[in-house]
């Protein structure tokens, strides 16, 4: 039962550029979290999908990100027109209902 | 006041201490709680849940206090490979979301 899967694992890209960053959750979950997190700082929650639906977005800017989770295929964190300040690790994370949450292992963002 | 907090240490133990860290909540309807384990540059895992009653695994117990909004995780005889950063997890009644501590570092030196 494979885990949680984000690809790619690195991704760069120049300012202005546009970044998607994929996550397909555990088999059998139908939830999934994305979260930031910034060099020596702690994990942000960003937003929270369920299939073809948003459930909160309560911590994502409103400008350049947005996110989805279609009924078929991996989830979708898309950041448009980058700047340095994106450069992080994004963590997506998958549950059932909404219990413990299982972590992939991160995107790492590198803006130029 | 943030929602969860925790000391950010960095705890710098010998081997073979006990360490023990608090994590504070603001939300007194909080339902669930965890601890998670992030090492370097990975991703967090899940450590374990924190129940009323408290709950022990191994070298490892977790304790909640609703009274005064804490839980608390205590290490025993720990070893090196105990190094990693400490995530305080709480998910508010509505279940949303769940929020988590900027986290405790932990460095167990020989």
């Amino acid at each position: 039962n494979a885990g949680v899967m984000q690809n790619p694992r690195h991704l760069v890209r120049r300012r202005g550029q546009e970044a998607r960053l994929r996550c397909s959750p555990m088999k059998g979950h139908s939830h999934v979290y994305w979260y930031r997190q910034l060099p020596e700082e702690g994990l942000k929650f960003m937003v929270y999908l369920q299939k073809e639906n948003i459930i909160d977005e309560s911590g994502m800017p409103k400008e350049r990100f947005s996110a989805e989770f279609p009924k078929e295929g991996p989830s979708i964190l898309r950041i448009q027109q980058v700047v340095r300040g994106d450069s992080a690790a994004y963590f997506c994370a998958s549950s059932i209902q909404q219990e413990t949450q299982y972590f992939g292992p991160g995107t790492r963002l590198l803006v130029l | 006041r943030k929602e969860v907090e925790q000391d950010p240490g960095p705890f710098n133990v010998p081997e073979g201490a006990t360490v023990a860290f608090n994590c504070t909540y603001s939300n007194s309807a909080s339902q669930s709680f965890f601890w998670y384990r992030q090492d370097c540059r990975k991703e967090p895992k899940l450590l374990m849940s924190v129940y009323s009653s408290g709950n022990e695994d191994g070298r490892f117990t977790a304790q909640l206090n609703r009274a005064s909004q804490y839980i608390s995780l205590l290490i025993r005889d720990s070893k090196l490979s105990d190094s990693a950063t400490y995530l305080c997890v709480v998910t508010p009644s509505s279940a949303s979301k769940i929020i988590f501590g900027s986290g405790t570092r932990l460095s167990i030196r020989p």
